[in-house]
């Protein structure tokens, strides 16, 4: 009953460094969203994937890649990692129009 | 394109007392409305939803929320709040295309005190 697993919970990293964000749902659910949260600023979203082999950019993308690998699976990529990406990330899935299902976030700082 | 509107970045009660969030929304289509709520450190958990029928919705833990389409709002209530409810609060709106980008709300935090 895992529903939506990120990984890694929480990441230290330097500026200009690169990291991948896993996320994985076994729901069986055709789409899949990658969101930023900010202090005061609610969730904002940074790139979707509609359903297996297509993905398009949300609110805030700038610095960031995705790949949708199979229909589990859904990362997020930050090829050179700044300060302002410092935030909690959050993966979600759906099916159709029925609410997402969140994971529990991953923690990144960026020094 | 939707929007949000959480109108109160802090609601401070006490417990047994009752409580109602604000949301508006803004949208040139019909919508789907969304209450999350998010416990310290973790995920965001579903409340309740309106996507058609009833206006009145009622959710998990106690809660309720109003679909109102003339003012454009969906404020959540519960007529008696315990202090685990205290916890951040998010509105959010998405419009059906056969997926459902969420937009959200900044967030509203419920401080619930004995």
């Amino acid at each position: 009953n895992a529903g939506v697993t990120q990984t890694p919970k929480f990441q230290v990293l330097k500026t200009g460094q690169s990291m991948t964000l896993q996320c994985a749902q076994d729901m069986n659910h055709n789409s899949m969203y990658w969101y930023r949260q900010d202090p005061g600023m609610g969730l904002r979203l940074i790139y979707y994937s509609a359903s297996e082999g297509t993905t398009d950019k949300g609110e805030v993308p700038n610095g960031y890649n995705v790949s949708r690998l199979n229909k589990r699976e859904f990362s997020l990529r930050l090829e050179s990692a700044a300060p302002s990406q410092t935030s909690v990330y959050f993966c979600a899935s759906s099916r159709d129009n029925q609410p997402q299902h969140f994971g529990d976030g991953t923690r990144l700082s960026i020094l | 394109a939707q929007s949000v509107t959480q109108l109160d970045s802090q609601v401070p009660v006490f417990e047994e007392a009752p409580v109602e969030l604000r949301c508006n929304y803004s949208s040139s289509v019909s919508v789907y409305l969304f209450w999350y709520v998010q416990y310290p450190n973790q995920g965001l958990q579903l409340l309740l939803k309106y996507l058609s029928g009833s206006t009145l919705v009622k959710g998990i833990n106690g809660f309720e929320a109003e679909f109102n389409k003339s003012q454009t709002s969906f404020h959540l209530r519960k007529p008696s709040v315990h202090i685990s409810d205290t916890a951040e609060y998010f509105c959010a709106v998405s419009v059906f295309s056969g997926y459902s980008t969420l937009t959200f709300g900044k967030g509203t935090m419920l401080l619930v005190s004995p």
